[in-house]
């Protein structure tokens, strides 16, 4: 079944560094991927639909400057977070869709954390 | 805007008692409702969602339009459902391959 791997599942970085965040869809072409971010204890909150080909849409709130996504293959989206602080200190999990089945299905997550 | 609801951050249970897990939600539209499950340590996967009517490992949830709620019911609780829960909410039209609201989740703890 389709399979969505994340890269790296936890980074540690200093403040003021940039981290890279990977989702790949393994088995399946991903048109549509979704970035999520989880506070602890609490749900997931949509940060941005990545398209492939096309600029991602964030939602509101989210700083497309400070979270760059890009989505260069039907097979990866790429999340960036630029000069990270401790408050982007947080889980990220990536989706993608896969098309015939109408599904998101779910990467395993990134924890970041930011000193 | 759509909200999804999940009045209760944890439920305990004992092993062979019904389990109810409250979902209420609020969307101008025509919603499309799921529930996905993630047990310890693994990936966020999908349950069950409303349009497909399916019963899932003995969990069953009826969208009820006029309450704006989906719980989700097993009649018998087991070890293995002890996990968080989460319901979610996407357009009917645009489905479960897009845009999905979150719950803020329950967490099920089966007891022995």
């Amino acid at each position: 079944g389709a399979v969505v791997s994340q890269h790296p599942s936890r980074v540690i970085c200093k403040s003021g560094t940039s981290v890279k965040i990977e989702c790949r869809s393994l088995d399946f072409q991903a048109t549509t991927m979704f970035w999520y971010r989880q506070f602890p204890k609490k749900s997931l909150m949509l940060m941005a639909t990545s398209n492939e080909g096309s600029k991602a849409t964030y939602e509101q709130g989210v700083e497309k400057d400070k979270f760059l996504i890009n989505h260069a293959s039907l097979t990866l989206s790429t999340l960036t977070v630029t000069s990270a602080h401790p408050e982007d200190s947080s889980f990220y999990i990536c989706s993608a869709r896969e098309r015939r089945m109408d599904e998101q299905f779910f990467g395993p997550g990134t924890r970041l954390t930011v000193l | 805007a759509q909200r999804v609801t999940q009045p209760e951050k944890l439920l305990s249970v004992f092993k062979g008692a019904p389990v109810e897990l409250k979902c209420n939600y609020s969307y101008s539209g025509s919603p499309e409702l799921f529930w996905y499950v993630q047990y310890s340590r693994q990936r966020l996967q999908l349950l069950l969602r409303h349009i497909s009517r399916e019963s899932i490992k003995g969990f069953t949830a009826d969208l009820n339009k006029g309450e704006t709620s989906f719980h989700l019911k097993k009649p018998f609780a087991q070890e293995e459902d002890s996990a968080m829960y989460y319901c979610a909410l996407s357009d009917i039209l645009t489905g479960g391959g897009n845009k999905l609201t979150f719950g803020t989740g329950t967490q099920l703890k089966v007891e022995l």
